[in-house]
């Protein structure tokens, strides 16, 4: 049972455009989501996060939408760069329980085309 | 500024072999974490550590081992290495727990034929 999907394995989008990535989640304890991008041969480096307690947090070109009544988030780029093309993971937590676990979806490879 | 270091980078066992992926970070981060990613899928939990002396087990433990002495150092034992355990291992350190920022070590590619 996947509790945090990416249903899109793969978007690309032109330099200049804006990238939306999805994430959904089927946890409700779920409380605290981030985003986490990959290079290839490389670990995953933390990108952005947002607590349920906000509908929305904002880096730079980088937001974070979340919608709790949905189970779902999306991370929006604008303007995208040919630097961004990268594999994004979302990832979720729950506080409560005294979890210390990440988890997360398959990935979304996007290339931002010159 | 190191982070977090694993070694070796690439490593091709046969099966029936056992080895150890080694991790170390120099960040004073209490929480360690292996994880496995297999293509196509996401990043697995394999075990996890909140402190020295303390580990415990994530999704996908089955098949390894794991120690934390120090807390710099968070090696993953693979015992009889089998061809279902051929993935990537990435080993992460946070200062908080979960809901912190993990730091990623490169990566430790295995192979097992």
């Amino acid at each position: 049972d996947q509790q945090v999907k990416q249903n899109s394995p793969s978007l690309s989008v032109q330099e200049g455009r804006i990238s939306i990535l999805n994430c959904d989640y089927t946890n409700s304890m779920f409380d605290y989501f981030l985003w986490y991008k990959k290079y290839p041969a490389e670990g995953p480096t933390f990108l952005i996060s947002i607590s349920s307690i906000k509908d929305k947090n904002e880096d730079g070109r980088f937001t974070v939408f979340l919608n709790k009544s949905a189970k779902h988030l999306s991370l929006h780029i604008v303007p995208s760069q040919p630097g961004d093309s990268a594999v994004y993971f979302c990832a979720a937590s729950a506080s409560e329980g005294g979890s210390e676990k990440l988890v997360f979806g398959k990935g979304t490879k996007l290339t931002v085309n010159p | 500024n190191a982070g977090v270091t694993q070694t070796p980078k690439f490593r091709i066992l046969k099966i029936g072999q056992s080895m150890t992926l080694q991790c170390t970070q120099d960040m004073n981060h209490n929480y360690m974490y292996w994880y496995r990613q297999d293509p196509g899928m996401g990043l697995k939990l394999i075990y996890y550590s909140v402190g020295a002396g303390i580990t415990d087990k994530g999704e996908v433990p089955n098949g390894y081992n794991v120690s934390r002495s120090t807390t710099e150092d968070f090696p993953l034992r693979l015992e009889l290495a089998a061809p279902s355990q051929t993935s990537v291992y990435f080993c992460a350190s946070s200062y908080l727990r979960a809901t912190g920022e993990l730091f990623f070590g490169e990566g430790s590619r295995l192979t097992v034929l």
